[in-house]
């Protein structure tokens, strides 16, 4: 149980380009999803956090505007990384938490995304 | 100075060997204390999560926390070649923002 699925896995898109990236929580009801970036030989580093119907909260340093992120549903969850740059090319994993309050987090297997 | 400091190895130990993990952290107020498993190009694996201080058992691994010191340990015993990834230590507060440490990259070797 508690599994949590990312698509895409790999994404290249060219720089300007928006990109849109769906984390799902397959066999459980996500009261909160967290997004994470990670580089390279690096450690997870929170984006924001979101609950669903409501507006995420992004962590200080992360642009809102260009990380959209939309929690429709108690189990979706979209990251939007919008006018993508070079820069912005990582590797982006999601989490989810079924029990407010419950600290335990099940990851997705992430998206690699390369901007050209 | 970084929240929760982990050596990012890399460590490479022989089969059957035990694998050695630590955390110090700065927070006093951290409450909760994780490891994680995470092979290359994957998402991150909970392996072991406590709230105390003292030693949990879960199989081959031993998740160990010392709260006065502000510092956790993960043992792996007879460690299995199948157990090299890296592996982030993760702490939270009463709520449920994780602070990782960067990853410590294991290869057990055959």
């Amino acid at each position: 149980g508690a599994v949590v699925s990312q698509h895409p896995s790999w994404v290249i898109c060219k720089s300007g380009t928006s990109v849109k990236i769906e984390c799902r929580s397959l066999d459980f009801q996500a009261t909160t999803m967290f997004w994470y970036r990670q580089f390279p030989k690096q450690s997870l580093m929170l984006m924001a956090t979101s609950n669903e119907g409501s507006k995420a909260t992004y962590e200080q340093g992360v642009e809102k505007d260009k990380f959209l992120i939309n929690h429709a549903s108690l189990t979706l969850s979209t990251l939007t990384v919008t006018s993508a740059h070079p820069e912005d090319s990582s590797f982006y994993i999601c989490s989810a938490s079924f029990l407010a309050g419950y600290n335990e987090q099940f990851f997705g297997p992430g998206t690699r995304l390369t901007v050209l | 100075q970084k929240e929760v400091e982990q050596d990012p190895g890399p460590l490479s130990v022989p089969e059957g060997a035990i694998v050695s993990l630590n955390c110090t952290y700065s927070n006093s107020a951290f409450q909760y204390f994780m490891w994680y498993r995470q092979y290359s190009r994957k998402g991150p694996e909970l392996l072991m999560y406590t709230y105390s201080s003292g030693n949990k058992e879960d199989g081959r691994f031993t998740a160990q926390v010392d709260k006065s010191s502000k510092y956790i340990s993960l043992f792996i015993r007879d460690s299995q070649p199948s157990d090299s990834a890296t592996y982030l230590c993760a702490m939270t507060l009463n709520d449920y923002k994780l602070s990782f440490g960067a990853g410590t990259t294991v290869t057990v070797r055959a």
